[in-house]
């Protein structure tokens, strides 16, 4: 699996999107981005995946670079309940899904 | 509502003693995960299965054990084996082990060894 560098921490304005960086400046053509968040105390939530293409559902946007190099996961308009650890997972689509989540990116929406 | 039950909650044990997380599913997934959290850290995986009455090692097997005989459920047994069990336990499926699929979480159970 490529390896992603998230930032350990960042805050956010209550009703501002949230930019959310990760690097993966080695992922090799067939491997896949995955977005999830763990709000604490609890298990893991899916947001969102991707290969290179901008995709968007109605949590939120992911935008690839065209290299394919880095990633930002967008929440459009943040709330207190998008507090939560984020984790940027890189993993290639039939290796299987045992996916390893790192450190992530604790955000911090303030009112 | 389809999901993951994890029991129970929390849970305290003695040093020594085994102990046995539930995990039970009604998704219909093929396959389940375990997965392990320490205080401030990832999730590193303990064990999967991809089907009934199979199982393979993740990262961090020493010390637990696992049986999957029914389809729904995947229990984690804790063995004394395990050096340092104080730690948030998790329980994940999805639909399959290949391919690009979303794994669905369990609210995980707290164990503290006393």
């Amino acid at each position: 699996d490529a390896k992603t560098t998230q930032p350990p921490s960042m805050d956010c304005a209550e009703g501002r999107a949230a930019n959310l960086p990760c690097n993966h400046s080695t992922i090799s053509g067939n491997e896949y981005v995955y977005w999830y968040r763990q709000i604490h105390s609890q298990g893991p939530q899916y947001i969102i995946h991707g290969l290179k293409n901008n995709e968007t559902n109605e949590m939120a946007s992911l935008i690839i670079t065209e290299d394919r190099k880095s990633s930002t996961l967008i929440l459009p308009h943040a709330t207190l309940r998008d507090t939560a650890v984020y984790y940027c997972i890189v993993r290639e689509r039939n290796a299987g899904n045992m996916l390893t989540f790192g450190g992530g990116t604790r955000l911090m929406v303030k009112p | 509502d389809g999901g993951i039950t994890q029991s129970p909650k929390y849970l305290f044990r003695k040093e020594g003693q085994n102990v046995t997380l539930s995990c039970e599913q009604n998704l219909n997934h093929d396959a389940m995960y375990w997965y392990r959290q320490d205080p401030g850290q990832g999730l590193r995986l303990i064990y999967y299965s991809q089907i009934v009455n199979d199982f393979q090692k993740g990262d961090i097997a020493e010390g637990y054990s696992v049986s999957r005989e029914k389809k729904e459920s995947f229990p984690l047994t804790v063995t004394s084996a395990q050096k340092n069990p104080t730690a948030f336990y998790l329980c994940a499926s999805s639909i399959s082990a290949s391919g690009a699929n979303v794994l669905t979480f369990g609210a995980g159970s707290r164990l503290t060894v006393l």
